[in-house]
């Protein structure tokens, strides 16, 4: 089982729809947990971060956090076609109890919205 | 406050060649991560450094890798007879603390 698993893509939307990105993780101990936002050709971006359990909401980007079922997700409201990137799962886990903000990152879903 | 910069944006080298990467940190971070990410797969963490020490090294970082932080600073990574597998893009991050922190634009390494 890998450390960190998203849904398989690529996930296409249309425009003005609710994208869901989910990811699941192993680790129990894990604390931290981050959505990047990759566009083709460039390095990840920051765009949600989650600590405790329940949603947590940023303009048009809600991130959801359930710890007992090991599961985090992404829905984006009123999707963009400039939203259309690849979105990596981030999680800091605590193996041997020294992560140092080590992230284990999932292999990315990719997102097209379309016109 | 420019980011965290990277140099080069682009390095093609031949097999069996070394190369060096340098990362400037956004500047009083004391934490530094290298991550390497190879197409159509997320980063993989290669090493962490807290100030001028290198406190975490991931197995992917075999003995042809070396990382440095001197003074706390800049960071550089070398790459040492450098295989077609070593093909990918390396990113460098910086953070204050942890609550998520904030790539370079990567390094396009391509051994050919």
């Amino acid at each position: 089982q890998k450390e960190v698993e998203q849904n398989s893509g690529p996930l296409s939307v249309p425009e003005g729809a609710i994208a869901s990105l989910n990811c699941t993780y192993s680790d129990r101990g894990s604390q931290s947990f981050f959505w990047y936002r990759q566009y083709s050709g460039k390095s990840p971006e920051l765009i949600m971060s989650i600590y405790s359990n329940g949603d947590k909401e940023d303009g048009r980007f809600t991130a959801q956090l359930n710890k007992a079922s090991q599961y985090v997700s992404l829905l984006i409201r009123d999707s963009q076609p400039s939203d259309s990137a690849t979105y990596l799962c981030a999680v800091n886990s605590n193996a041997g109890g020294t992560s140092y903000g080590k992230l284990t990152f999932g292999q990315g879903t990719i997102l097209t919205v379309h016109p | 406050d420019t980011g965290v910069s990277q140099d080069p944006r682009h390095k093609i080298t031949k097999r069996g060649q070394n190369v060096t990467f340098r990362c400037d940190p956004i500047s009083e971070h004391n934490r530094l991560y290298w991550y390497r990410q190879t197409l159509g797969q997320g980063p993989e963490f290669l090493t962490y450094f807290q100030n001028e020490a290198q406190l975490e090294k991931s197995r992917l970082l075999s003995d042809r890798f070396s990382a440095e932080r001197p003074k706390g600073s800049f960071s550089t990574l070398e790459i040492q007879r450098t295989e077609q597998g070593d093909s990918a893009m390396y990113l460098c991050a910086s953070s204050p603390s942890f609550t998520g922190y904030t790539f370079g634009s990567g390094t396009r390494l391509t051994v050919v």
